[in-house]
């Protein structure tokens, strides 16, 4: 039983494409997170859902636009896919906003050339 | 705002030896913590964690760790190191941003296992 499920776990595309991550997760939470880890491991925070509401948008460029049709799910489209963008994309979730810890999905690793 | 500072980008241990990560934080108020570990190609286990009380945590595979609040440090131990140990380790610390809670890490210190 996977707790926290990512698809695709990789995912090679070209410059200008849009593409989509899917996320879900079946722990019950409330919370849903996306993180970036770049190519030096370094891990940020993207977006932060709660009950399918966005509440955290870390500086991220409107090319990237999350979604999510339910709690237990937060998708994350991209557009116009740039070089840049390559990294892991990790999902998250947590049973509420507050301080408790977050379980992680697989990651998807997103490599654009 | 808060942050986290992991001072070794790689540490090399014998197996059967002890390991010490070091993990220092900088947050205004009372630190929520956590050690979390990425094992190659895989997504971020939890460890252990610190909310309050115990200063010493017990975590999973026999790892541990002790909050120091006079040395904001949340340094993470194991007394015997096994080679399956061999992973990247993130710190992080959870911390209020605009009325929410998120996770700020350090940039992580890779373990690696001589025989």
């Amino acid at each position: 039983d996977t707790a926290v499920s990512q698809t695709p776990k990789y995912l090679v595309t070209q410059m200008g494409n849009d593409k989509s991550i899917k996320c879900e997760q079946n722990l019950g939470h409330d919370t849903m997170y996306w993180y970036k880890q770049d190519s030096k491991k370094f891990l940020k925070i993207m977006f932060s859902y709660n009950n399918k509401e966005l509440i955290i948008n870390e500086t991220v460029p409107n090319r990237f636009s999350p979604k999510s049709p339910d709690k237990a799910h937060l998708n994350l489209h991209i557009n116009s896919l740039e070089l840049g963008d390559s990294a892991v994309y990790f999902c998250a979730s947590s049973s509420r906003q507050g301080h408790t810890e977050a379980f992680f999905g697989q990651g998807t690793r997103l490599t654009v050339v | 705002a808060q942050s986290v500072t992991q001072p070794d980008i790689h540490i090399t241990v014998s197996e059967g030896a002890s390991l010490e990560l070091r993990c220092n934080y900088s947050y205004g108020a009372t630190p929520y913590l956590f050690w979390y570990v990425q094992s190659p190609g895989q997504g971020l286990q939890l460890l252990l964690k610190y909310f309050s009380g115990d200063t010493l945590v017990q975590g999973i595979k026999g790892f541990e760790a002790e909050f120091k609040r006079s040395q904001s440090s949340f340094n993470l131990r194991k007394p015997s190191v096994h080679w399956s140990d061999a992973a990247e380790y993130f710190c992080a610390v959870g911390a209020m941003n605009s009325g929410y809670s998120t996770l700020t890490f350090g940039k992580g210190t890779m373990l690696l296992v001589s025989p």
